[in-house]
């Protein structure tokens, strides 16, 4: 069964600098996708950034990006010229990468790193 | 465009009762998952329906029931609730296209339940 873990259940950064959260996952399948989700205190849950397992390019979102290291299994996030409004829970999620039988798929999710931001 | 809708957005029950959440997804969605989410288990898949038929299934006992109406709309029903039960439940939509790529996951914010 795949997993998912991030390490770091707490973090914090200052406003304007640099932060990286980590992630590992542990799975026998090659082709996967990974996503970093985040969730502010009291609001809905949002898609950051995501990654096809076979693009060996990491993906980038303006200040969000990842690296991506698929031998050693580790996904972690690094949130650039951080601003007020990043603190939140961030999570790290797998998801399969086929779509059979009408099927999504589920999302196995880590337990979250939560991001505080000093001004 | 209206996003992922969720009722109630709380809700207070008691040991014994049952339960019924809903969830609207974003206009032109068909596929709708649920996820629990607790501080000790974090987020976990619940079910995904698609066309009005569960595609995918998580680990819950049979106590945890959902529904997909022809509108896409969802309905998920926890009976016989425990004081575990507790959580929030998110719900969330996606536009899913056959033999197409995963399509981004859109969640609402969620049913706050509390059993007593």
């Amino acid at each position: 069964a795949q997993t998912v873990t991030q390490s770091q259940p707490e973090m914090s950064v200052q406003e304007a600098e640099t932060v990286t959260l980590s992630c590992t996952y542990d799975t026998s399948e090659s082709d996967y996708y990974l996503f970093w989700y985040k969730q502010p205190p009291s609001r809905q849950m949002i898609l950051v950034i995501r990654q096809e397992a076979y693009k060996q390019q990491n993906a980038t979102e303006n200040r969000f990006s990842v690296n991506f290291q698929k031998a050693a299994k580790s996904f972690s996030l690094k949130i650039s010229d951080s601003q007020l409004g990043d603190a939140a829970m961030y999570f790290c999620a797998y998801r399969r990468l086929e779509n059979y039988g009408g099927s999504q798929g589920n999302l196995i999710f880590g337990k979250g790193t939560k991001l505080s931001v000093k001004p | 465009k209206a996003g992922v809708t969720q009722t109630p957005r709380y809700l207070i029950k008691t040991r014994g009762q049952q339960v019924t959440l809903s969830c609207s997804p974003i206009s032109g969605h068909r596929s709708v998952s649920w996820y629990q989410q607790t501080p000790g288990q974090g987020l976990q898949f619940l079910f995904e329906y698609f066309s009005e038929t569960q595609r995918n299934k998580g680990n819950f006992p049979g106590r945890f029931s959902g529904r997909q109406f022809s509108n896409s709309r969802s309905e998920m029903n926890v009976s016989t609730l425990e004081l575990g039960d507790s959580a929030l439940y998110l719900c969330a939509s996606s536009l899913l296209l056959a033999g197409g790529p995963v399509g981004e996951l859109f969640f609402g914010e969620g049913s706050r339940l509390t059993v007593l």
